[in-house]
């Protein structure tokens, strides 16, 4: 099966400060990565899509200026979390698919982020 | 999207098959029914898909209604490692792959 890790699995950074998450397809090309983050006892809400190459597609009411995403290579995604504060706080998990014509993704394990 | 809906929670027993229902009334002909189950802090993975057709592989069974308007997803004989959220996606392929999640149902197993 294809493996999909972050980096870090956890996280607690202080208000304000930046905090980068990693999403790594390890054996295979990655052509599209998704972010998506969950609150305790919701369900994973989308946050953008990532081609490799090329800008993010951010869903609406996600602010693009404060979650930054890199897709630098097909076996790279990273999140990075800006100023964050409090209600940042969550698990943000990612996601990659091998191919465009491919319809299973594979999810990472997740990182909880905790912002005091 | 078309939406999905779902029970919030089912129980089951260990060793006893579980069926998992899902309404999706408003499916269209480009939507495909996908599960993908979440273990306790896990990210999701993969359970199952189809378009029209019945389907089974090595996790589970997936039953379409002849409609379309709803689904199952028959797990054989439930264990203990099977205590999950599953959620019941719909997929347009004509929208790319994006999957939206809905609230799923809580599968406890008791043993």
């Amino acid at each position: 099966g294809a493996v999909v890790s972050q980096h870090p699995s956890w996280v607690i950074c202080k208000s304000g400060t930046s905090v980068k998450i990693e999403c790594r397809s390890l054996d295979f090309q990655a052509t599209t990565m998704f972010w998506y983050r969950q609150f305790p006892k919701q369900s994973l809400m989308l946050m953008a899509t990532s081609n490799e190459g090329s800008k993010a597609t951010y869903e609406q009411g996600v602010e693009k200026d404060k979650f930054l995403i890199n897709h630098a290579s097909l076996t790279l995604s990273t999140l990075t979390v800006t100023s964050a504060h409090p209600e940042d706080s969550s698990f943000y998990i990612c996601s990659a698919m091998r191919a465009a014509s491919s319809y299973e993704q594979y999810f990472g394990p997740g990182t909880r982020l905790t912002v005091t | 999207d078309a939406k999905t809906t779902q029970p919030n929670s089912m129980e089951s027993n260990e060793e006893e098959p579980v069926h998992l229902p899902c309404n999706h009334s408003t499916i269209s002909g480009t939507d495909y029914i996908h599960w993908y189950r979440q273990l306790p802090s896990q990210g999701p993975e993969y359970v199952i898909h189809g378009l029209t057709s019945n389907v089974n592989n090595r996790m589970a069974s997936l039953a379409i209604a002849e409609d379309r308007k709803s689904s199952t997803l028959i797990l054989h004989r439930a264990t203990l490692r099977d205590a999950a959220v599953y959620y019941c996606i719909l997929r347009d392929d004509n929208a790319g792959n994006m999957l939206t999640f809905g609230g799923g149902t809580r599968l406890m197993v008791k043993p």
